[in-house]
């Protein structure tokens, strides 16, 4: 059985660094791209950037370049999000997904909340 | 970048028929995804490459695309149909997934 199971909620200051996780089981993680979803409360999903953990090629939508950094690692089939220095926006629902080059999301984490305040 | 307009919100009584929208540039040139998602809840794919359905997902979940719309229908509507919808697809120009701003149905 495919599964993506991400770590679990977090609490955070503004300026701190967070690193969250997505473990894939039940297929090849080397062989399918993993990205990562934005949900911010009550708004509509928003595509961050992606990784192939076969070669960690990284692809990062334009409003997430610079803000947050994706990696894998595939040793331990998981990715990452992480973030240096969070802020009150970064408030949100992150999801990890699973999806073959040019191919739908088939398979989506079951999301880690990141509330970031003061 | 690609944009993809989706209505707010569409309403519906039971038994009835919803269509949601989806616009893009000549998005009939690209291949449209469709997910449900339920209050708390992760999002569900429900239709990919314009019109096929995952096994699980009733027929009465259909998808077209041509021109500059894309549409998800939804027949005989029932109540846990009630969700929101995004459409998505890959851009091939900038090579990134691009999601829909999402539509609320709700069941009357």
């Amino acid at each position: 059985e495919v599964q993506l199971v991400q770590s679990g909620a977090e609490v955070k200051k503004p300026g701190e660094s967070l690193k969250i996780s997505c473990k894939g089981s039940g297929y090849s993680f080397t062989s399918y791209w993993i990205g990562w979803v934005r949900q911010m409360p009550g708004k509509g999903l928003e595509w961050m950037g992606i990784i192939y953990p076969g070669d960690s090629d990284t692809r990062y939508s334009p409003s997430f370049q610079g803000q947050v950094t994706i990696s894998a690692d595939k040793s331990i089939s998981t990715a990452y999000l992480q973030w240096s220095s969070l802020k009150a926006s970064d408030t949100a629902m992150y999801y990890c997904a699973r999806l073959a080059a040019a191919r739908p999301i088939d398979y989506w984490g079951q999301g880690t909340l990141v509330t970031v305040s003061s | 970048s690609y944009v993809l307009t989706q209505p707010p919100s569409v309403s519906v009584a039971p038994g009835k028929t919803a269509r949601i929208t989806c616009g893009g540039n000549n998005i009939g040139s690209k291949s449209v995804h469709w997910y449900q998602q339920k209050p708390g809840q992760a999002p569900v794919l429900v239709i990919y490459y314009d019109s096929d359905r995952p096994s699980g997902i009733p027929e009465r979940f259909s998808g077209s695309n041509s021109g500059n719309t894309a549409t998800l229908t939804i027949s005989r509507v029932e109540a846990g149909d009630e969700a929101d919808y995004y459409c998505q697809v890959w851009d091939s120009s900038s090579d990134h997934q691009v999601f829909g701003g999402g539509t609320k149905l709700t069941v009357l």
